[in-house]
């Protein structure tokens, strides 16, 4: 039974171009989460989604920044236009339900030059 | 609300135990607890759900206090495995807020 799994690994932007992250949760698992994680910093939540619907976004900017979790396919979060402070570890996690535990993917670390 | 996390750091010789922390001023749905070593993701520990609950695997136990305002993690006898950043995570109903996290240096 794979994990949760995340691509690309590592990916690196120059200032105003798009990154597209995606995440593959867990077989039988609904629940998609997103968190941001800065170096030496504990992990911020950015949107919570179950498939074709955001649950919360309530941690995500209110610009430049989308998630979408679609019938069929991964998990995809999207930051058009990335400038440097975007540069981060960006983890999804996945769970079969609400307050069940949350398996995280190995994040894809983003880097904009 | 991020929930605070205490001690900050803790530095362990091989065997002893250590105790970290994580309180909030309200009271919590629930409390998850995560280990991430550096450079991976994170590892889920336990959650607890109920106000008095305990639960623990093998040498790491945590529990969670009657006004579901504070849980504590317990690492007893401790091995060079268990260091890394320990995480709580508390639930909305929705995503996790994690607290700033407790480093746990074991050394030989």
């Amino acid at each position: 039974n794979a994990g949760v799994m995340q691509n690309p690994r590592h990916l690196v932007r120059r200032r105003g171009q798009e990154a597209r992250l995606r995440c593959s949760p867990m077989k039988g698992h609904s629940h998609v989460y997103w968190y941001r994680q800065l170096p030496e910093e504990g992990l911020k939540f950015m949107v919570y989604l179950q498939k074709e619907n955001i649950i919360d976004e309530s941690g995500m900017p209110k610009e430049r920044f989308s998630a979408e979790f679609p019938k069929e396919g991964p998990s995809i979060l999207r930051i058009q236009q990335v400038v440097r402070g975007d540069s981060a570890a960006y983890f999804c996690a996945s769970s079969q339900r609400e307050s069940h535990e949350q398996f995280f993917g190995p994040g894809t670390r983003l880097t904009v030059l | 609300q991020q929930p605070v996390q205490s001690p900050q750091a803790v530095i362990l010789r091989e065997g002893e135990d250590a105790v970290i922390n994580c309180s909030s001023s309200k009271a919590l749905y629930s409390v998850h607890w995560y280990r991430q070593k550096h450079g991976e993701a994170p590892v889920f520990l336990m959650i607890l759900l109920k106000g008095g609950e305990q639960k623990g695997h093998e040498k790491i136990s945590a529990s969670f206090n009657e006004k579901k305002q504070q849980s504590s993690l317990y690492l007893t006898a401790s091995q060079l495995s268990y260091s890394g950043t320990y995480f709580c995570g508390t639930e909305r109903g929705d995503g996790l807020t994690f607290g700033k996290g407790t480093h746990l240096i074991i050394q030989p």
